[in-house]
């Protein structure tokens, strides 16, 4: 039961460089989310999908892109990274039902140097 | 605008005594609040969801909509209770899935 899938674990880049992270789900929810962690900032929602087709900014969305490539995948793209981006990166899923939990994958530990 | 609010970033208390992670929100329709968990390096899990008016590992979290808290309370700490604990509310439209802070819990052997 694999539940929310997140890769790379690690990274490390360089300022300027793009990369893509990926995440997927195997639990058919509609909804998907990114949120990147920092220490004193708690979670801080940066893009999310309330279903397929769809995506909506969060708190932080500036210098990230979002694609829902269909219901199981929900990928973020950091164009030009900066070192402000040096965080840890959770993806999350959830069914569209209230009161349902989300849930999260193990994380995107990523370095801009 | 801060939808959920945990005061106090480090807590710390001895073995055996109680514990109180604060966690107020600001939403004026029907809320629904959860805490997760985060132990060390690990995923977020969720501990208690206001619904479900459950006890989990010891914990209980009450939903008060006058004073719009949610607190977590635990009457005993165990150390294994050390970690991150965070607050998080929806409820709003489009399915977004707000947290707190989070609270970094010591529990003093």
């Amino acid at each position: 039961n694999a539940g929310v899938t997140q890769t790379p674990k690690f990274q490390v880049l360089k300022t300027g460089q793009s990369m893509t992270l990926q995440c997927a789900q195997d639990m058919n929810h509609n909804s998907m989310y990114w949120y990147r962690q920092d220490p004193g900032m708690g979670l801080r929602l940066i893009y999310y999908s309330a279903s397929e087709g769809t995506t909506d900014k969060g708190e932080v969305p500036n210098g990230y892109n979002v694609s829902r490539l269909n219901k199981r995948e929900f990928s973020l793209r950091l164009e030009s990274a900066a070192p402000s981006q040096t965080s840890v990166y959770f993806c999350a899923s959830r069914a569209p039902e209230r009161n349902t939990e989300a849930f999260f994958g193990q994380g995107t530990r990523l370095t801009v140097v | 605008a801060q939808r959920v609010t945990q005061p106090e970033k480090l807590l710390s208390v001895f073995k055996g005594a109680p514990v109180e992670l604060k966690c107020n929100y600001s939403y004026s329709g029907s809320p629904e609040l959860f805490w997760y968990v985060q132990y060390s390096r690990q995923r977020l899990q969720l501990l208690l969801r206001h619904i479900s008016r459950e006890s989990i590992k010891g914990f209980t979290a009450d939903l008060n909509k006058g004073e719009t808290s949610f607190h977590l309370k635990k009457p005993f700490a165990q150390e294994e209770d050390s970690a991150m604990y965070y607050c998080a509310l929806s409820g709003i439209s489009g399915n977004q899935f707000y947290f707190g802070t989070g609270t970094s819990l010591t529990v003093i052997p």
